[in-house]
């Protein structure tokens, strides 16, 4: 069975301090995508990348970085953590395959739920 | 440029009616669509998609959707509500062969016994 697997289901961070989110895929997808949620406001695009070193801001990159030095591997990192990134995160992979980029779906992770206090 | 307009945030049926959630898109090139289903404390799971060809599309658990490209719509149904639905349902679209999809909001469906 295909899958995305997220480092952590929560995690509780301190204000200020550096945080990786982790997310491995073993599809050998080409692209990969960082989404928070939020009530009410839906899924918005943190960062994509659509291969190996290579990466895109989507609609929300600010306070955020982001890392892919493997295919599998698609790290999100918050430089200094902040009360308003507490949010539930979703990372998700999908296939270029073909052309057919845009139309294969998403497979997401579980998700990892971030506080900061 | 693309984007989804779920129309409810909220949908409450009884266990046995049918169930309608409503989906409407724009998309710039010709549209790739899905409905994911998200359960509580879960990440998205595909439901199902339209690409080219039928334009009614079966997904899992009996739900299926029908793309109506002069309404620009994407409605998801499913004849008869069963208590395991309840969840929250995301409308998607992508275009072209970027692979970056728009989601909607999310609909929360609630089953009522």
């Amino acid at each position: 069975d295909v899958k995305v697997t997220q480092s952590s289901r929560y995690l509780v961070k301190r204000t200020g301090e550096k945080v990786f989110l982790e997310c491995v895929q073993d599809m050998d997808h080409e692209n990969m995508f960082w989404y928070r949620q939020d009530p009410g406001l839906g899924l918005r695009l943190i960062y994509f990348s659509y291969d190996v070193k290579m990466k895109e801001k989507g609609d929300i990159p600010e306070g955020y970085s982001v890392s892919r030095e493997k295919k599998e591997r698609f790290s999100l990192i918050l430089e200094s953590a902040s009360t308003n990134q507490t949010s539930m995160y979703l990372c998700a992979s999908s296939s270029s395959g073909m052309g057919q980029g845009g139309a294969r779906g998403y497979t997401f992770g579980s998700g990892t739920r971030l506080t900061v206090v | 440029a693309q984007s989804v307009t779920q129309l409810g945030s909220h949908v409450s049926v009884s266990e046995g009616a049918l169930v309608l959630l409503r989906c409407n898109y724009s998309s710039s090139v010709p549209p790739y669509l899905f409905w994911y289903v998200q359960y509580p404390n879960q990440g998205l799971q595909l439901l199902l998609k339209y690409t080219t060809g039928a334009t009614l599309v079966k997904g899992i658990n009996g739900f299926e959707a029908e793309f109506k490209k002069s309404e620009t719509s994407f409605h998801l149904t499913k004849p008869s509500a069963h208590m395991s639905d309840a969840a929250e349902y995301f409308c998607a679209v992508s275009g072209g062969n970027a692979g970056k999809s728009t989601f909607g909001d999310g609909t929360t469906l609630t089953v009522k016994p």
